[in-house]
């Protein structure tokens, strides 16, 4: 596709069920990044995979969270035990190698109630 | 570990009314800067990257500098499209991982 995809846009799920987050990053980019962006605060790193390998798990914010990327293409987060704190936009990027600018998604937006 | 501050946190300019956002960062040998567009509800979109001292880049109104220790980004004779929310990020040598600032919100009064 012409950008990074992201789905669904929006998720409403209730406190403690489990969801999934996908993002199709843009073809041939091998870098891929899920941040989290709570209201009025900043981009919070979650995970980087470079490839099917993900170097840098240090921003997962409890072992609730996990990620995978498969093909070093498409990547979903998954939220276990979904907890209200974990609402906010999640959002992906890809890079092509890592080294310059990446480019976001729209974003998924998490409520949990 | 690398820091990125941005100022001021809010700035409102009226139409044509030229102005500046900094970008001050401290990080170990750096590997590239990098400056986002945020509008409200949709993710940052890319506009430039920086890499050493003396770059500059530029986009329609945008103009991004870059020195030792900060970036600045300079909006000439801004429109009220330019409302948004910008981004300043940097990468390290040691990392891929890129920090992000608190970002400036601008909104541009017609």
């Amino acid at each position: 596709g012409a950008g990074v995809s992201q789905s669904p846009s929006n998720k409403v799920t209730e406190k403690g069920k489990d969801v999934e987050l996908r993002c199709d990053p843009i073809s041939g980019h091998t870098a891929l990044y899920w941040y989290r962006q709570s209201l009025g605060q900043g981009l919070e790193f979650l995970i980087y995979f470079q490839g099917n390998s993900a170097p840098d798990k240090s921003g997962l914010p409890s072992d609730r969270f996990s990620a995978e990327r498969t093909g070093g293409s498409v990547s979903t987060l998954t939220i276990q035990r979904t907890q209200q704190e974990d609402s906010a936009v999640y959002l992906c990027a890809s890079s092509e190698n890592g080294q310059g600018g990446a480019f976001f998604g729209q974003g998924t937006r998490l409520t949990v109630v | 570990e690398d820091q990125v501050t941005q100022s001021p946190e809010a700035l409102r300019l009226q139409e044509g009314e030229s102005s500046s956002l900094n970008c001050s960062y401290t990080v170990s040998g750096l590997r590239g800067l990098f400056w986002y567009r945020q509008d409200p509800g949709k993710g940052p979109e890319f506009l430039f990257t920086l890499y050493s001292a003396g770059e500059e880049k530029e986009k329609e109104r945008l103009k991004a500098t870059l020195t030792k220790k900060e970036s600045f980004l300079h909006i000439t004779a801004p429109k009220p499209e330019d409302s948004a929310t910008y981004l300043c990020a940097v990468r390290d040598g040691g990392s891929y991982i890129p920090t992000f600032g608190r970002g400036t919100s601008l909104i541009v009064h017609p």
